[in-house]
């Protein structure tokens, strides 16, 4: 079946700890995200991509690294520098241009400091 | 920079009565519109989008969303709630450009049904 893998589904991190979190896509998506979703805050982009080897910053970029090595593959690492990195973290992935721009999303993996 | 503001956190309704749930959006360009449902613990579902055409678009579970450009609206109208219908909500909008730029999305209506 084609769709959005995201691991672990629940992920626990102690303070000062880096973690990634994985992403993997079989949709031959050109471009892919990462959304922070926050009780009454909606989804805030952190970064995406358009094409591998290249990424751009979102909204609340700071705290976080991503790589794009491969089409199908988007991890996110959840830096030290991230203050308060509880949330769930939600990938996406999208066709490149066009009308059918919508994304396609993952189930959400989500991060507890511990 | 684009934004979508959606009316209400929380939207009560009955079992059989009207779901509206109100979604404007800021944009010097109509952009592209989207309705996304999210069950607990999971991940966005597409419900429906406008991209062009008729601006009442039709989508999955018995929803329905009509684009007025007047107004800079793109409200979600369902014409009987159910008990499986109760979800959040996210109206989302992508701009009319070449390439891919990411969705901004609204802040989310929690829609609760009562039996």
């Amino acid at each position: 079946d084609g769709g959005i893998t995201q691991s672990p589904k629940y992920l626990f991190r102690k303070e000062g700890q880096n973690v990634t979190l994985s992403c993997e896509q079989n949709l031959n998506h050109d471009a892919m995200y990462w959304y922070r979703q926050d009780p009454g805050q909606g989804l805030r982009l952190i970064y995406y991509s358009q094409i591998v080897n290249d990424f751009q910053k979102g909204d609340i970029a700071e705290g976080y690294s991503v790589s794009r090595e491969k089409k199908e593959s988007f991890p996110l690492t959840v830096t030290s520098a991230q203050k308060n990195p509880t949330a769930f973290y939600l990938c996406a992935s999208s066709p490149w241009g066009g009308q059918d721009t919508e994304a396609f999303f993952g189930q959400g993996t989500r991060l507890t400091v511990v | 920079a684009q934004s979508v503001t959606q009316l209400g956190s929380h939207v009560s309704v009955s079992e059989g009565a009207l779901v509206l749930l109100r979604c404007n959006y800021s944009s010097s360009v109509p952009p592209y519109l989207f309705w996304y449902v999210q069950y607990p613990n999971q991940g966005l579902q597409l419900l429906l989008k406008y991209t062009t055409g008729a601006t009442l678009v039709k989508g999955i579970n018995g929803f329905e969303a009509e684009f007025k450009k007047s107004e800079t609206s793109f409200h979600l109208t369902k014409p009987s709630a159910h008990m499986s219908d109760a979800a959040e909500y996210f109206c989302a909008v992508s701009e009319r450009v070449a390439g891919n730029t990411p969705l901004v999305f609204g802040k989310g209506t929690r829609l609760s049904v009562i039996a």
